[in-house]
């Protein structure tokens, strides 16, 4: 089983709809776990972190899955700029300590 | 502003040769890292470090080599050695509160081997 997996989509859906991507890891002790997301051959940027009592920000939801170890994000009210790719990361000790786990991603494209 | 920045933005290489890649911040962050993104992948990392003059090798170090002289720059070196080199090279640090796991990361350098 691989450390941190994604389904890698892509996911095509129209304005409006509302989506929802899983992010499933390996490691039990895992400790921090976040949603980055990444546009087209650019750098990924911090889209959200996710805490064990799921949080919220606007139109996206992340939620944490302890016991099932996954994560999710719902995307509420797709808007054309929320297509990219997003990517799911673990860390496993101290985040500074190098061991941030990637996701391959998944692909999200919003269609009008 | 505060940030990351790399160079070059794109970069071609004739087989055999080394190559630096530049990675310099100021946010004065002690924690550094470079990544390998090859399409349709994740990232995979390279080299990280924590504090000026220590890293540490990743999952991929083989055929890369790094230094860390300075806390504001962590450069790259791609060597002869690396079998299969064109891919998107990322840099990013990490801020100093309590291990937040948020990285910031360059613009990224797109190395071609020709």
């Amino acid at each position: 089983r691989k450390e941190v997996e994604q389904d890698p989509g892509p996911f095509n859906v129209p304005e409006g709809a509302t989506v929802a991507f899983n992010c499933t890891y390996s490691n039990s002790a895992s400790q921090s776990f976040f949603w980055y997301r990444q546009d087209c051959r650019k750098e990924p940027k911090l889209l959200m972190s996710v805490y064990s009592s799921g949080n919220e920000d606007g139109r996206f939801t992340a939620q944490l899955n302890r016991a099932s170890q996954y994560i999710s994000l719902l995307i509420r009210d797709s808007k054309l700029s929320d297509s990219a790719t997003y990517l799911c990361v673990v860390t496993n000790y101290g985040g500074s300590q190098g061991n941030l786990i990637f996701g391959k991603g998944t692909k999200l494209s919003v269609k009008p | 502003d505060g940030g990351i920045t790399q160079s070059p933005k794109y970069l071609f290489r004739k087989e055999g040769q080394n190559v630096t890649l530049s990675c310099e911040q100021n946010l004065n962050h002690d924690a550094m890292y470079w990544y390998r993104q090859d399409p349709g992948q994740g990232l995979r990392l390279i080299y990280y470090s924590q504090i000026v003059n220590d890293f540490q090798k990743g999952d991929i170090a083989e055929g890369y080599s790094v230094s860390r002289e300075k806390k504001e720059s962590f450069p790259l070196t791609v060597t002869s050695a690396q079998k299969n080199p064109t891919a998107f090279y990322l840099c990013a640090s990490m801020g100093n509160r309590g291990n937040t796991g948020e990285l910031f990361f360059g613009e990224g350098s797109r190395l071609t081997v020709l």
